[in-house]
């Protein structure tokens, strides 16, 4: 299985402050790494897919880059609805595989 | 718009099975993978298999002889079966459809079925 790893597993900040997360892949997996912002007790809903494609609806304010086995998301001003916990997801080969999540709390 | 509505929480007993659902609607039925990830508590997400409209499915392995995956054509409902429950298997269980372009992310997901496995 690809395992998927996440840095930081959480972190604080502030509204404004410039985030960013990273996933790490144990092998390559193209452009097929997917974003999902989950906050408390609601369904996961996707960000980014395919590595840098922001999905329909989804603020400018989040971006991603990367392909193979290094990605990053960027949150480029924090906003009091962003506070949440974010997975990166591979779906280059099943079994699909999550990050185990970074959590972005208020500083 | 697209809809996953998902069934009820369940409680069940060590042994036990569940039998969760997932009622799509707002799109074609036919044209889209559904897969299953669930969530234990306080913890990441896992993803447990996929299903696609002809029915053929797929599991990952730690499910394998555990898990079912089906679908019922005629009222566009999927269902997801574990057998043999633990109190790991405690966990909130979402069924999420991939999107048709590239076949390659969960573009709408359902609201989670909580089942508790408790003695």
């Amino acid at each position: 299985d690809i395992q998927m790893t996440q840095s930081p597993s959480s972190l604080s900040a502030s509204v404004g402050d410039r985030v960013t997360i990273t996933c790490r892949a144990s092998q390559s997996v193209s452009i097929y790494l997917n974003w999902y912002q989950q906050k408390p007790g609601k369904a996961p809903e996707l960000l980014i897919y395919g590595a840098s494609s922001l999905q329909s609806g989804v603020p400018s304010r989040f971006s991603a880059s990367g392909s193979g086995t290094d990605f990053t998301l960027t949150l480029s001003s924090l906003h009091p609805e962003d506070f949440a916990t974010y997975y990166c997801q591979q779906s280059y080969r099943t079994p699909w595989t999550f990050g185990q999540g970074t959590k972005v709390e208020i500083k | 718009q697209v809809q996953l509505v998902q069934s009820g929480a369940e409680v069940k007993k060590p042994g036990a099975s569940v039998k969760v659902s997932c009622k799509a609607s707002g799109y074609t039925f036919a044209n889209h993978y559904i897969h299953w990830v669930r969530q234990a508590p306080g913890q990441g997400l896992e993803w447990m298999g996929l299903i696609n409209p002809g029915g053929s499915t797929g599991y990952a392995q730690r499910f394998q002889g555990r898990v079912t995956m089906t679908r019922d054509t005629s009222t566009s409902t999927f269902y997801m079966e574990l057998n043999g429950l633990t109190l790991e298997d405690t966990a909130v269980y979402y069924c999420a459809r991939v999107d048709r372009s590239a076949a390659s992310h969960l573009d709408y997901w359902g609201q989670g079925t909580l089942v508790t496995v408790s003695s």
